[in-house]
C-alpha cells in the first residue's frame, strides 16, 4: 500500500512569510505526527494528531501549528518564517494513538532566505 | 539535555563483517526502542524495534539488543552489505506510546567499505 505522502517536496520562502505543508498518512492510519530535522539538532518532535485533535506538542514556538482533517490527512503551518526554520519537515503516521511505531514520509525541504 | 545519545557520529565497516551501532539513553521511563535507517534526501525507514520486556529482537540480518540496567541498546547488522551505508537513528518512547513523540538520537553514519 502507498506510504506517507508529503507535499511539496521542496520549497523556498522568504523571511516573514508563512508556509503550509501537507501530509497524507498510510491508508488506514489515523495518527499523524510531525518532526523537524536540522543538522545541528537532529530529529525533533513537533506535534501529533489523532482523530482531528492535537494529542501532544513538542517544544516549539506558537508559530508552528498544525491540524488534522476527518480523512486523517494533516497540514502543518509555520508563520513569520525565520532563517532558522530552514529544515527537513517529516510527517509520520501510525495505525493508532498512542502508536509505538511510526512510518515516515520523504519529507518537505524548506529553505528560508 | 540529550535523552538519547549515539556517541559515534560515524562508523566504517568492511563488507561482510558485523556492524554494531550503539545507543545510550537516560530516561528510565523509556520502554520502547526503535532503529531507523535514513538515506540522503529520503525520510527515515523503520528497521526494527524492541520492547523493554525483551532483551533481544531479530529480523533477518538485523538484531537489536537491549540492556535495561545499563540503559544501552545496540543494533547488529550481519553480514554488512553496501546498501547498508546510511545514517542510523536510535529512537525511544515512554510507556504507552509516544506521549511526547519519539525521542531520537543524532544518528550514526554507517559506511560499508568494499
Amino acid at each position: 500500500k502507498a506510504g506517507v505522502t508529503q507535499t511539496p517536496r521542496y520549497l523556498i520562502k522568504t523571511r516573514g512569510q508563512q508556509v503550509t505543508l501537507s501530509c497524507s498518512p498510510i491508508s488506514g492510519h489515523r495518527s499523524v505526527s510531525w518532526y523537524q530535522q536540522t543538522p545541528g539538532q537532529g530529529l525533533q518532535f513537533l506535534f501529533e494528531y489523532f482523530s482531528e485533535t492535537q494529542r501532544n506538542k513538542g517544544n516549539f514556538p506558537g508559530r508552528f501549528s498544525g491540524r488534522q482533517f476527518s480523512n486523517s490527512r494533516s497540514e502543518m503551518n509555520v508563520s513569520t518564517l525565520e532563517l532558522g526554520d530552514s529544515a527537513l519537515y517529516l510527517c509520520a503516521s501510525s495505525a493508532s494513538w498512542p502508536g509505538n511505531t511510526i512510518y515516515f514520509g520523504e519529507g518537505s525541504w524548506l529553505t528560508v532566505v | 539535555d540529550q535523552q538519547v545519545k549515539q556517541n559515534s557520529p560515524s562508523l566504517s565497516v568492511q563488507e561482510g563483517r558485523i556492524s554494531i551501532l550503539n545507543c545510550d539513553y537516560t530516561n528510565s521511563m523509556f520502554d520502547y526502542f526503535l532503529w531507523y535507517k535514513k538515506y540522503p534526501a529520503e525520510g527515515p525507514t523503520f528497521l526494527i524495534s524492541i520492547s523493554s520486556i525483551k532483551d533481544k529482537n531479530e529480523d533477518g540480518r538485523f538484531t537489536v539488543f537491549l540492556n535495561k540496567s545499563a540503559k544501552h541498546l545496540s543494533l547488529h547488522i550481519v553480514p554488512s552489505q553496501p546498501g547498508d551505508s546510511a545514517v542510523y537513528f536510535c529512537a525511544a518512547s515512554e510507556a504507552g506510546g509516544g506521549a511526547d513523540g519519539l525521542t531520537f538520537g543524532k544518528g550514526t553514519h554507517l559506511i560499508i567499505q568494499p
